[in-house]
């Protein structure tokens, strides 16, 4: 079965530093990978995907992805952090197997980036 | 304007008393899915349909149900909540296919007390 690991429930950053959350994925065949965003009183926004192609990945709001197959990661990165970027954020992965087509999420990771 | 939308968005109710919870998308999406938030547990699909008249179990589906007969509708059931299905639900939708992103409503948080 198809899965996706947030190893970290939470991450602290320094408000212009470089960020980090991390997602480790288990799949058979090509992975598709997503990563959503859900800031306060809000529902899960789109951010980036991988599918094929480049390993990293340009996303909204400055943020990009890099895709390793040898350490079957998708880290989400951005390299200067702002207050605003202080949310939830969930690494994902569709899972399409026989009839069915299902959206898998990690546990998600709070990032909170410190003024 | 593209999007997903639930009613409602806040909802107290007691033990056992029947409720529906919409969600309408506007994208023409095949897919649609009910999820619940929980603290620590991430989000778990309760429901999902690929297609009008199509629906499926997700990994939560105990005490709920849905029903797809328009393709921008899919509303989710609880014919006797009880207090553990206080939670916060999020409805989305996409078209079909491994690469496609979904599309989330705001998100209904309902408490039964």
């Amino acid at each position: 079965a198809q899965s996706v690991a947030q190893p970290e429930d939470q991450v602290n950053v320094a408000e212009g530093n470089p960020l980090t959350v991390k997602c480790t994925y288990s799949v058979s065949g090509n992975p598709y990978l997503f990563w959503y965003v859900q800031y306060p009183n809000r529902g899960l926004q789109f951010l980036l995907k991988y599918i094929t192609g480049d390993n990293l990945v340009k996303g909204s709001y400055g943020f990009e992805a890099e895709f390793n197959k040898s350490q079957t990661s998708f880290h989400l990165k951005k390299p200067s952090a702002l207050v605003s970027d202080s949310a939830l954020y969930f690494c994902a992965v569709r899972d399409y197997m026989n009839r069915d087509d299902k959206i898998i999420f990690g546990k998600g990771t709070r990032l909170h980036i410190l003024p | 304007e593209a999007q997903v939308t639930q009613n409602p968005r806040y909802l107290i109710t007691v033990t056992g008393k029947k409720l529906t919870v919409t969600c309408s998308q506007n994208m023409n999406h095949e897919y649609m899915s009910w999820y619940r938030q929980d603290p620590g547990l991430g989000l778990r699909q309760i429901y999902y349909s690929m297609n009008v008249e199509v629906t499926d179990k997700g990994d939560v589906p105990e005490g709920y149900k849905v029903s797809r007969k328009e393709k921008r509708n899919f509303p989710l059931i609880l014919e006797s909540p009880s207090p553990n299905q206080t939670s916060l639900y999020f409805c989305a939708s996409s078209t079909r296919g491994l690469h496609t992103e979904a599309f989330f409503g705001q998100g209904t948080r309902l408490t039964v007390v």
